[in-house]
């Protein structure tokens, strides 16, 4: 059974950057499968962010391109959110979640975290 | 950038009835389209794949249709944990989601 759990900041002041961890247990981070990650601002419905392989290639929402990194560390079996220049419409609960193959449907999710922005 | 559009926004029906929820795409998409299911305070859960695989666990009173730009989610006799909202999400160019119905009991 895939497991993902999120962890990082609850709280960010604006301009600052927003720093997530997505563990994963029960797969491996180098299983032939994309690592995503979604947020959902408060009352709203779903944001793709990004998603990255196990050999780093990532593919990002062109509308956070400029701000967002995903990466993956094998060492440790999880993978990365890095988002820069952060505002109030950053907050949102962000969530991490994989496909079970290659195709990009998010068979798995983390029950998600809250992250403000806020000074 | 893929738009799709999710109607109606709200569905007030009753326990044992049918729902019907659909999803346009602004552009062909073949049948790379899923549906999840989301309730209050919890993750989003995949319940129909490749426009019409269930996920594992998911009822058989779930089923998907369509194909190119018209998709459908039918729940054919709707159980007390069926009311959540409902997300379409395609995965041809990059993912995007749809703004999602709300299935409210009546």
């Amino acid at each position: 059974q895939v497991r993902l759990q999120e962890s990082g900041p609850g709280l960010v002041k604006p301009s600052g950057t927003l720093s997530l961890t997505c563990g994963v247990s029960g797969a491996s981070i180098s299983s032939n499968q994309w690592w995503t990650w979604v947020r959902q601002s408060p009352g709203k419905g779903l944001e793709w962010i990004g998603d990255v392989y196990h050999s780093g290639n990532a593919d990002y929402n062109s509308s956070l391109k400029s701000r967002v990194t995903i990466s993956v560390d094998k060492s440790k079996n999880h993978f990365s959110l890095r988002l820069t220049s952060v505002t109030a419409a950053d907050t949102a609960v962000y969530y991490c979640a994989t496909s079970a193959d290659l195709m990009k449907y998010l068979h798995h999710w983390g029950p998600g975290t809250l992250v403000s922005v806020s000074s | 950038e893929i738009v799709l559009t999710q109607s109606p926004a709200t569905l007030s029906l009753s326990p044992g009835d049918r729902a019907t929820l659909s999803c346009r795409a602004s552009q062909y998409v073949g049948t790379y389209l899923a549906w999840y299911q989301q309730k209050p305070g919890q993750a989003p859960r995949l319940v129909i794949y490749e426009a019409s695989k269930r996920a594992i666990g998911v009822p058989a009173r779930f089923s998907g249709s369509g194909s190119g730009t018209d998709f459908t989610l039918t729940i054919s006799s709707l159980e007390p944990e069926d009311f959540a909202v409902y997300y379409c999400q395609q995965r041809v160019n990059w993912l995007s989601f749809g703004g999602g119905t709300k299935v409210e009991i009546k």
